[in-house]
């Protein structure tokens, strides 16, 4: 089956760092991924559309200049968040979706950001 | 607004009982998806709904689709332990837009 894999599993860093996250899509091309939020014992909300080649699509109240998307390639889109604070600790998850029709959207293991 | 909500949110049950997850949806959809979720886990697929009167069944679990009502159910058979976790349900939106909206999650727990 579709693979998603990202990376890092885990980050603890001080306030004010940036922090990448990458996401990749291991066995197929995926034109769009899409990144999710999930604080503890909550559900997901979608932060962003990644698009390959263009600017990623960003869901209200979801702040650009924070939350930075790059989709270089058709396997590869990265998440940083920038001059991180306490506040943006979460479990940040990507996923893909492989082409045909209907297909389930499939997620990395998440990254879990701890920002002290 | 669009809406996806899941009832029961908690669910406490005995192995050997059934039980059934509703999903209600906001607005006109037809493809609806369930997702587990073990703790500090992400997602896994378990199923994808995609026209009114849908039915799919993997081991335990069943799953079907009304788009007339805006209901999913995800039903149980006989639950064993394993099957502890959070299922959630999502609804793409926008018609093949593959925006998910997800409901807020019903947190399993089968008790020996």
């Amino acid at each position: 089956g579709a693979v998603v894999s990202q990376h890092p599993s885990r980050v603890i860093c001080k306030s004010g760092t940036s922090v990448k996250i990458e996401c990749r899509s291991l066995d197929f091309q995926a034109t769009t991924m899409f990144w999710y939020r999930q604080f503890p014992k909550q559900s997901l909300m979608l932060m962003a559309t990644s698009n390959e080649g263009s600017k990623a699509t960003y869901e209200q109240g979801v702040e650009k200049d924070k939350f930075l998307i790059n989709h270089a390639s058709l396997t590869l889109s990265t998440l940083t968040v920038t001059s991180a604070h306490p506040e943006d600790s979460s479990f940040y998850i990507c996923s893909a979706q492989d082409s045909g029709p209907a297909q389930p959207q499939h997620f990395g293991d998440g990254t879990r950001l701890s920002i002290l | 607004e669009l809406k996806v909500e899941q009832n029961p949110l908690f669910l406490s049950m005995q192995e050997g009982k059934n039980y059934t997850i509703y999903c209600n949806y906001s607005t006109t959809s037809d493809r609806l998806y369930w997702y587990r979720q073990d703790p500090g886990k992400s997602l896994e697929s378990l199923f994808v709904l995609l026209s009114n009167g849908a039915v799919k069944q993997e081991g335990r679990l069943m799953a079907s689709l009304d788009t007339k009502a805006r209901l999913s159910t995800l039903h149980i058979t006989a639950a064993v332990h394993d099957l502890s976790a959070t299922y959630f349900c999502a609804v793409d939106m926008f018609q093949g837009a593959q925006k998910l909206v997800f409901g807020q999650g019903t947190r399993l727990t089968i008790n020996p």
